[in-house]
């Protein structure tokens, strides 16, 4: 696509669930990254993906967080057992080259915890 | 840990002036500085970047500063206009490692 598509554009949870974060990156992109941004803070680094080579988890903050990325193009990232500290905007980048080139972002996905 | 921060979390300013916004950076082996602009309910947009063998990189009505001797970075808007308003981010990065971001800055400009 045109660019960084994030589903949903927004998500409601209860404590203790579940969920799961879609990222389509522009097509051809090899590098693939995810950040947190809690309200009114700058990004997080989460976690980085380039080409075929291993993840770089060192950003994700517990287990309970893990991300994938299937055949070199759609992430998911996923949070396990939510918790109300998890409520933030997750956004998803994406770029040609490894960091040699400034990333597209998506609009995010509002993640609320209740 | 490593990161890189904004002097100022607001900046104000009339229409029409010129806009300076500062960051400063720990990581003395960063080699690439990107400077991005986030509106409400979006994505940070890319601005600017430059790398650490420049000090001086122009765009269109912006110029962002390098000053490895101190580790410092800053964004410089020309004649402001109202749809600048936003926050900026100054991030930086070294070859193979994803960006770091700071905290922003919130710039408001009135009419």
């Amino acid at each position: 696509g045109a660019g960084v598509s994030q589903s949903p554009s927004n998500k409601v949870t209860e404590k203790g669930k579940d969920v799961e974060l879609r990222c389509d990156p522009i097509s051809g992109h090899t590098a693939l990254y995810w950040y947190r941004q809690s309200l009114g803070q700058g990004l997080e680094f989460l976690i980085y993906f380039q080409g075929n080579s291993a993840p770089d988890k060192s950003g994700l903050p517990s287990d309970r967080f893990s991300a994938e990325r299937t055949g070199g193009s759609v992430s998911t990232l996923t949070i396990q057992r939510t918790q109300q500290e998890d409520s933030a905007v997750y956004l998803c980048a994406s770029s040609s080259g490894q960091g040699a080139y400034g990333y597209t972002f998506g609009s995010g996905t509002r993640l609320t915890v209740v | 840990g490593e990161s890189v921060g904004l002097h100022l979390p607001t900046l104000s300013v009339q229409e029409g002036d010129n806009s300076i916004i500062n960051c400063a950076y720990s990581n003395s082996a960063s080699d690439y500085f990107i400077w991005y602009k986030q509106e409400s309910g979006k994505g940070p947009q890319f601005i600017i970047d430059i790398r650490s063998n420049m000090d001086k990189r122009q765009g269109q009505r912006v110029t962002v500063l390098l000053n490895k001797t101190v580790k410092h970075l800053s964004l410089q808007i020309a004649a402001t206009q109202p749809g600048d308003s936003a926050v900026y981010f100054c991030a930086e990065n070294q070859a193979g490692t994803a960006l770091i971001f700071g905290k922003g800055t919130t710039l408001s400009v009135s009419s």
